[in-house]
């Protein structure tokens, strides 16, 4: 099991360019969620897939974000145009079934907007 | 409202005990969690304790639960260099249709010989 794998690890581009950061979930887990972490503002939840659809995503922070989850496997977030201040690491994790907040976290996106 | 609170930093000494604290508010959880941060890594599941226990062990992890202070503490015995990281308490709430969880700030654990 290679465990949650994001890409790419590392993103340095400059502001106003898109932002594509990508997931693929262990097999099996139906629940996905991402993460975007800063100094500033520590661990905050932007959104929650459960069996490819999006449950919850009151924490996305502006229309400039946007997720999808098209299949089972795969699941994107896009930046689009970006800002410094979405400079931050963003996470994927997810969870077999529902409910027990056993997450498996992916080693994570550092994305940095000049 | 969801919040849990950790003290940021903690230094011990390699060899002896470390105690991280965490408050959290919301008296429903069933579930809280010590999720461990290593440098440049996602986070991992350290252990998790169930609302109607008070304690849980599991090696050199001890977690106790304090339900009545909404108090949760990690004691790691015999601190080692390799146990430096970031300590994360979290919470389970039902919120929006799902269980969520709440994450604190970290506690990030120096550990020096």
């Amino acid at each position: 099991d290679a465990g949650v794998i994001q890409s790419p690890r590392h993103e340095v581009t400059e502001m106003g360019q898109e932002v594509t950061l990508r997931c693929k979930p262990i097999s099996g887990h139906n629940s996905l969620f991402w993460y975007r972490q800063t100094m500033m503002r520590g661990l905050e939840l932007l959104i929650y897939f459960n069996n490819n659809v999006p449950i919850d995503d009151s924490g996305m922070p502006e229309d400039r974000f946007s997720a999808k989850m098209p299949n089972a496997s795969f699941s994107t977030l896009k930046i689009q145009p970006s800002e410094p201040r979405d400079s931050a690491v963003y996470f994927c994790a997810t969870e077999r079934g529902a409910g027990a907040n056993v997450l498996t976290f992916g080693a994570g996106s550092r994305l940095t907007v000049l | 409202g969801e919040d849990v609170e950790q003290s940021l930093f903690l230094s011990v000494r390699e060899g002896d005990s470390s105690v991280i604290n965490c408050t959290y508010t919301d008296s429903s959880s069933t579930y809280l969690y010590w999720y461990k941060q290593e440098p440049g890594a996602g986070l991992q599941l350290l252990t998790y304790i169930f609302s109607n226990m008070d304690m849980k062990q599991d090696q050199r992890l001890t977690v106790l639960l304090n339900k009545k202070d909404k108090h949760l503490s990690l004691r790691i015995a015999d601190t080692q260099t390799g146990d430096s990281a970031i300590y994360f308490c979290a919470e389970s709430i039902f919120s929006g249709g799902y269980n969520k969880l709440i994450f604190g700030a970290g506690t990030r654990l120096a550990v020096h010989p």
